[in-house]
Order: C-alpha cells, then structure tokens, then sequence
C-alpha cells in the first residue's frame, strides 16, 4: 500500500515553455501532499503543501506565479513550472501524507526536469 | 529552532561489514516523529522506519536496526552484513507540528563488493 506516482519521470523542454507534473496517490487519499525540488547531491527542498481544495502554502522564496500548484482530488496534485528557464532545471519529487499514517509522506518516484 | 544533523556525508565500507549512519536532532517539540528514507541512484524516495518521539524501544528489521536514544537526541541506523544494493543516501528527517519534514543532508552509503 501506500503508492504515490508521479508522471512524466523525464521531461526536456525548451526555454519559456510550461511543464505539468503529475502526483497521484494510488491506493489512498491524501489530504496534503508536498512538492520538493532536490539539487545534485543535496537534500531535499520543500517548495510548497498542498492542501485538497484550498490554495497552496508556498516556501519563502518559492513564487507561487512560477511554480503553479493545484490538488483538485483526493488523489492528485499537479505542478506547473511557468515559462521555464534554464535555472528550473531539477528533480522534482511529490509525496503524499495518508491520513491517519502518524505524519509519514509517501514519495513519488520523481520528475527530472531539463530545460534547454 | 529545528534541526537535523547527519555528520558522515560518505560511508565506504565492504560488503558485509555493519555500518552505522548517524542522525541528531533538535526540537523544541515534546511530541515529533522522526523517519529514515533510502534515496538508490534511481531517485525514488523509499520510507524505511517511522518513530514516535514516546516510544524509544529499539527496532529491528532484518538487517535494519534503529537506536533511538531521547537523552542524546539521536536516531541511528545500523546496517548489518551490507549488501551492494544497501549503496544508496539515506536521509534522516523531523516531522514538524505542521506535518513538514525538516531534513538532514544525507549520508551517501557505498558497499563494494
């Protein structure tokens, strides 16, 4: 149990163009979901909570404008990166927190994004 | 403030040795959870072991076993008889009042064989 995909795993996209990603919860509802955004050898960054139907609670420093998030459904969060640079360029991972699961996120496999 | 340390940044050791990784804490929080996640070189997130701050029994899961030590604010990971496919980072995290996970840097673990 407890499966979260995360779809496309790969996107290359050019400059100025917008990438969606996907998060889904499998075999539960997740309230709150995450979105992080992961530098080569560092750890991971949390850019915002997203909570089903309300507004996204964004990081400091994260634009919202930028990265645009929505959790329409107990079961999917999606992530769009807005007229995307080069700078964008990164893996970015979702989780979802199963209620009643004492805290635990469960990851997605995650998106590694190339901007040319 | 909330913090999470992991000292070792890299761990080499040979196949079927035991290794430790180690993780401290601070918290102002008198109830948190505290979790080790394996990140293999594919990327995926992989939840290994959750701990409530009240229950400091040790745990042991086949080749895993976890210290969680409330009076020096540590949360070890002991690795026994390594195997090739435990090289991987693994990562310490705090669970926040607000359900966030504070995390710490990783310790990047290499088995050779």
């Amino acid at each position: 149990g407890a499966v979260v995909s995360q779809h496309p795993s790969r996107v290359i996209c050019k400059s100025g163009t917008s990438v969606k990603i996907e998060c889904r919860s499998l075999d539960f509802q997740a309230t709150t979901m995450f979105w992080y955004r992961q530098f080569p050898k560092q750890s991971l960054m949390l850019m915002a909570t997203s909570n089903e139907g309300s507004k996204a609670t964004y990081e400091q420093g994260v634009e919202k404008d930028k990265f645009l998030i929505n959790h329409a459904s107990l079961t999917l969060s999606t992530l769009t990166v807005t007229s995307a640079h080069p700078e964008d360029s990164s893996f970015y991972i979702c989780s979802a927190r199963a209620d009643g699961t004492q805290d635990t996120q469960y990851f997605g496999p995650g998106t590694r994004l190339t901007v040319l | 403030a909330q913090k999470v340390t992991q000292a070792q940044t890299e761990i080499s050791v040979v196949e079927k040795e035991d290794v430790t990784l180690d993780c401290v804490y601070e918290t102002r929080d008198t109830t948190y959870y505290l979790f080790w996640y394996k990140q293999p070189p594919s990327g995926e997130l992989v939840f290994l072991i959750r701990r409530n701050s009240f229950d400091e029994q040790n745990e042991i899961s086949g080749r895993y076993s976890w210290n969680f030590q409330k009076s020096t604010s540590s949360f070890n990971f002991t690795i026994t008889a390594s195997q090739v496919v435990d090289s991987a980072v693994y990562f310490c995290a705090l669970s926040d009042s607000n359900y966030q996970l504070i995390w710490g840097a990783g310790t990047k673990l290499i088995i050779k064989p």
